[in-house]
C-alpha cells in the first residue's frame, strides 16, 4: 500500500472560518510534508515533520498551523485565511525522512477562500 | 539558492513518438532528483528517483538520466501514448536541510 489519503477533497471557507485539512498514511513512514501549489505552478514546501516533530517550517504565516498527532496523521489547521491562500494543498510522506527517499504524495485538497 | 528549470514548458506529439523532457538545476550539491507526473487537479505520482551517485533509472517505457556535474537530467519516454498526457515535474532534493525544489513542469499532450 503506497497510498497517502487527504480529506476533504474540496473546501470552501470564508476569511473568518476555522477549518482543518487532514492527511493519513499507513506505510509506516516517519516523515510527512505539507506543500502548497498554486495553479500552473510547482509545489512549494510549507512544513516537514520527522518522527512527529516539526523539522522544517518555511516561514509560513501563522494562520497555517500544522499538527502531527501521531506518526500516521498530519493536520493543517487554517484560521483567518486570505483569498490568496486559495490553492491545492498537498501532503506527502517518506520512509524515514532521509534525503535519499522517495516522497509519496496524496491527491490534495483544493481550497477556495472567499 | 537552488533553481530548477524545465524545458520545454509544453510539448505536443503524435502517439508512438519517443520524446525527451529536460530538467536543469543550478546547485549540484544534491541528494537526489525525482521525476513526477501530475494530472490536472490531482496529486503527484512518483515516476523515478535517481540518487546523486546514480546515472540513470528505468521503469517500463521511462528512462531518467542524471548528470550532476552539469546540472542536468532528462526523462525519456518511449512509444508515447495518449495516457501519458500530463504535466511532468522534476524535483531536486538539496543538501541544505534536504528541501525539495521543483521545476515549473512540462505539460505533455500525446495526440491519438
Amino acid at each position: 500500500d503506497t497510498e497517502v489519503t487527504q480529506t476533504p477533497k474540496h473546501l470552501v471557507m470564508g476569511m473568518t472560518n476555522k477549518k482543518s485539512l487532514k492527511c493519513e498514511q499507513h506505510m509506516g513512514h516517519r516523515a510527512m510534508y505539507w506543500y502548497k501549489q498554486k495553479a500552473k505552478k510547482p509545489p512549494e514546501l510549507m512544513f516537514v515533520y520527522s518522527y512527529e516533530k516539526l523539522s522544517i517550517n518555511e516561514s509560513v504565516p501563522s494562520r497555517f498551523s500544522p499538527e502531527c498527532p501521531n506518526s500516521s496523521l498530519l493536520n493543517l489547521h487554517l484560521h483567518a485565511l486570505q483569498p490568496e491562500d486559495s490553492a491545492l494543498y498537498l501532503c506527502a510522506s517518506s520512509q524515514e525522512g532521509y534525503y535519499q527517499e522517495t516522497q509519496y504524495f496524496g491527491p490534495g485538497t483544493r481550497l477556495l477562500v472567499l | 539558492k537552488q533553481e530548477v528549470t524545465q524545458i520545454p514548458a509544453a510539448l505536443s506529439v503524435p502517439e508512438g513518438e519517443n520524446l525527451v523532457l529536460n530538467c536543469s538545476f543550478t546547485d549540484s550539491a544534491i541528494y537526489n532528483l525525482q521525476w513526477f507526473r501530475q494530472d490536472p487537479g490531482k496529486g503527484l505520482t512518483s515516476l523515478l528517483l535517481i540518487q546523486s551517485s546514480q546515472r540513470e533509472q528505468t521503469s517500463g517505457r521511462l528512462n531518467a538520466s542524471l548528470d550532476k556535474s552539469s546540472g542536468r537530467s532528462t526523462l525519456y519516454i518511449a512509444a508515447s501514448q495518449p495516457g501519458d498526457s500530463a504535466t511532468y515535474l522534476c524535483a531536486v532534493r538539496g543538501t541544505n536541510a534536504g528541501k525539495s525544489t521543483f521545476g515549473d513542469g512540462t505539460t505533455l499532450t500525446v495526440k491519438p
